[in-house]
């Protein structure tokens, strides 16, 4: 059964750069990673997606190493308002199923 | 705002009555989806439709909960009977195609509580 799992939580500091990983069974090359932020009372929010190596949009950069175990998001200068549940989203095709990551809880302080 | 609109936003009701959601996805979406997201967990997946015809309902438990998608446009989420452990979010959302690099876009659920 794939998991997916992310750290609990992680705390920052305005203007810092904040990197969240996602851990995860063996996804094929063409397996897309997303990422997502989540606001209490509201629906998931798309922040990035991508399978290849390094994705980069203007608000994030998501990151997956050569052995495809693991990923990362990049959120490059954080403000207050980036305070939020990110989860990762894996589409694996072998078994054609889509498994949310455990999320991780971000505070960002003054 | 969110673009997927679902409704009721919150439902309130007793074990073992039946419950409704309802979603509208974007325009044009043929792909729809619905999740239950226990409170501090990710969201699950219960149920895919490609246009009018259910594609993974693998995770749907199927003695209560009924979905479906007439035409393709919007969807409703039946449970019957409610049961204590339904309490959650439920959410909708939706995809331009069915290919995993296709992005999803959520509403911003319907909050169940059972009593």
């Amino acid at each position: 059964l794939a998991k997916t799992t992310q750290p609990i939580s992680m705390d920052s500091y305005e203007g810092q750069e904040v990197n969240i990983t996602c851990s995860h069974n063996n996804i094929a090359t063409n397996d897309y990673i997303t990422w997502y932020q989540q606001f209490p009372s509201q629906g998931p929010r798309f922040i990035i997606q991508g399978y290849k190596t390094k994705v980069t949009n203007e608000v994030a950069s998501l990151f997956i190493p050569a052995d495809r175990k693991s990923s990362t998001l990049s959120l490059p200068r954080v403000s207050l308002s980036d305070t939020a549940v990110y989860y990762c989203l894996v589409g694996y095709t072998g078994t054609d199923k889509l498994i949310f990551g455990t999320g991780t809880r971000l505070q960002v302080f003054p | 705002e969110a673009e997927v609109a679902q409704s009721p936003r919150y439902k309130i009701t007793e074990k073992s009555q039946a419950v409704a959601f309802w979603c509208d996805p974007i325009s044009g979406h043929a792909t729809l989806y619905w999740y239950r997201q226990i409170l501090g967990q990710g969201p699950e997946l219960l149920v895919q439709f490609q246009d009018e015809s259910v594609v993974d309902d693998s995770q749907l438990p199927k003695d209560r909960f009924s979905a479906e998608r007439l035409k393709g446009v919007d969807s409703t989420l039946k449970i019957q009977p409610a049961e204590l452990g339904d309490s959650a979010m439920y959410l909708c959302a939706s995809s331009a195609g069915t290919g995993k690099g296709q992005p999803q876009h959520f509403g911003d659920g319907t909050r169940l509580s059972i009593l």
